[in-house]
């Protein structure tokens, strides 16, 4: 129940087209979901979060898919670049005493020139 | 502002050493959480601290241990290392309590190499 599962695990777009990124839950217990970027050397950086009394939110070429009723949450990159290509991770946030994230297991994209 | 920053970069140990990572959170944030990220893996949680008090421990053996110092910096030790404890550990802070869901923003991380 404490396992986000993430997926696809790779993916290759071309600069333009759009990159789909889809993650789902268990335990109705998580409270907050944010996206994370991640370049190799560097520490996982937030690109965008939601809670789920929220069904969408866009920021920039970023927006995330909510879906309660079915536990599972995506994230879309508009228009991607090369620039964008990075590791991206999921995570979950279960309320109470612990801002612990639960993180799903990455997806690492390459956008095509 | 500086953003989290961790010490040192890289770190080489032998198997049975014990090792001290250290984290310095951004100015005024006083919540600093450690996370374990195995190469091709997503970071897993082993601490959080808050006001120099544990607030969350993962499911991590008792060889890690922690502490938060009164300026909010923080201290991962590791002991009697082991070859899977090859790792990136990256430290976490954000500005409030741990029932907040603030925006945890990581530092660069430190990479450990068992051998």
């Amino acid at each position: 129940q404490q396992q986000v599962k993430q997926s696809p695990q790779s993916l290759i777009v071309q600069k333009g087209g759009i990159s789909i990124i889809n993650c789902a839950y268990e335990n109705t217990a998580f409270d907050y979901f944010p996206w994370y970027q991640q370049f190799p050397g560097k520490g996982p950086a937030l690109l965008i979060a939601i809670r789920p009394d929220v069904s969408e939110k866009k920021e920039g070429r970023f927006t995330i898919s909510f879906n309660k009723s079915a536990k599972q949450f995506s994230l879309h990159i508009m228009d991607s670049q090369p620039g964008d290509s990075a590791t991206y991770f999921c995570a979950a946030r279960r309320g109470g005493a612990t801002n612990k994230l639960i993180f799903g297991t990455g997806t690492l994209l390459a956008v095509q020139p | 502002d500086a953003g989290v920053t961790q010490s040192p970069t890289h770190l080489i140990k032998t198997r049975g050493q014990h090792v001290t990572l250290r984290c310095s959170p951004i100015s005024g944030h006083k919540s600093v959480s450690w996370y374990q990220q195995v190469l091709g893996q997503g970071p897993q949680f082993i601490f959080q601290y808050y006001e120099k008090e544990e607030r969350g421990r993962g499911n991590f053996p008792d060889r890690f241990s922690a502490r938060q110092f009164p300026n909010y910096s923080s201290e991962l030790n590791v002991n009697a290392l082991l070859l899977g404890d090859s790792a990136l550990y990256l430290c976490a802070s954000s500005p409030d309590r741990p029932l907040s869901t603030d925006t945890q923003y990581f530092g660069p991380g430190t990479r450990l190499t068992v051998l």
